[in-house]
């Protein structure tokens, strides 16, 4: 099953420190998203890339940080400034041109 | 301010029985909608578009613009269908292709 993979599946970390989550996309995507998914409120969108070395803030950015240095990868770090981490995080990526964006499995994330 | 409302967290409903999903927006250009599902231990899925004006696994799915609403249909509901479903816009214009989701609906449908 390729398309986008998330690691880990589950993530425990202590309060204040940083903690990244991976993303790969092995289908050729320019576009990939970041978001975060809590109960009762959706998807909101953190950041998104169009490029490569280029990327802008979602709605709720502050407290996370993100690098685009190859097509295939967009990892999302997440910093000891977010208030309230503990959340599933999900990665998409969308082809040029195309609203469809196609979604990893996700990745638990637990901060006590 | 662009956003999508699913009214009800939970649609529970017996096998058989019509479901109708609800979704309002609001937006004032000309959007996209989608429905995106999310099965119990699969990944968040692209269910319909309304561009598409498809069937897919017998939900359907029509946009109303003067009610600004993209409900989601299906008039015979079976087990396999309960999942949470998403509603989600995208902006016509843009540099990218942005999704606004709405907070999901949780379909239960009981043997």
């Amino acid at each position: 099953d390729g398309g986008i993979t998330q690691s880990p599946k589950y993530l425990f970390r202590k309060e204040g420190q940083n903690v990244t989550l991976s993303c790969e996309q092995n289908l050729n995507h320019d576009a990939m998203y970041w978001y975060r998914q809590d109960p009762g409120q959706g998807l909101r969108l953190i950041y998104y890339s169009q490029i490569v070395n280029d990327f802008q803030k979602g709605d709720i950015a502050e407290g996370y940080s993100v690098s685009r240095e190859k097509k295939e990868s967009f990892p999302l770090t997440v910093t000891s400034a977010q208030k309230n981490p503990t959340a599933f995080y999900l990665c998409a990526s969308s082809p040029p041109g195309i609203k469809e964006q196609y979604f990893g499995p996700g990745t638990r994330l637990t901060v006590t | 301010a662009q956003r999508v409302t699913q009214p009800e967290k939970l649609l529970s409903v017996f096998k058989g029985a019509p479901v109708e999903l609800k979704c309002n927006y609001s937006y004032s250009g000309s959007p996209e909608l989608f429905w995106y599902v999310q099965y119990s231990r699969q990944r968040l899925q692209l269910l319909l578009r309304h561009i598409s004006r498809e069937s897919i696994k017998g939900f359907t799915a029509d946009l109303n613009k003067g009610e600004t609403s993209f409900h989601l249909k299906k008039p015979f509901a079976q087990e396999e269908d309960s999942a949470m479903y998403y509603c989600a816009l995208s902006p016509g214009s843009g540099g990218y292709n942005k999704l606004i989701f709405g907070a999901g609906t949780r379909l239960a449908v009981h043997p």
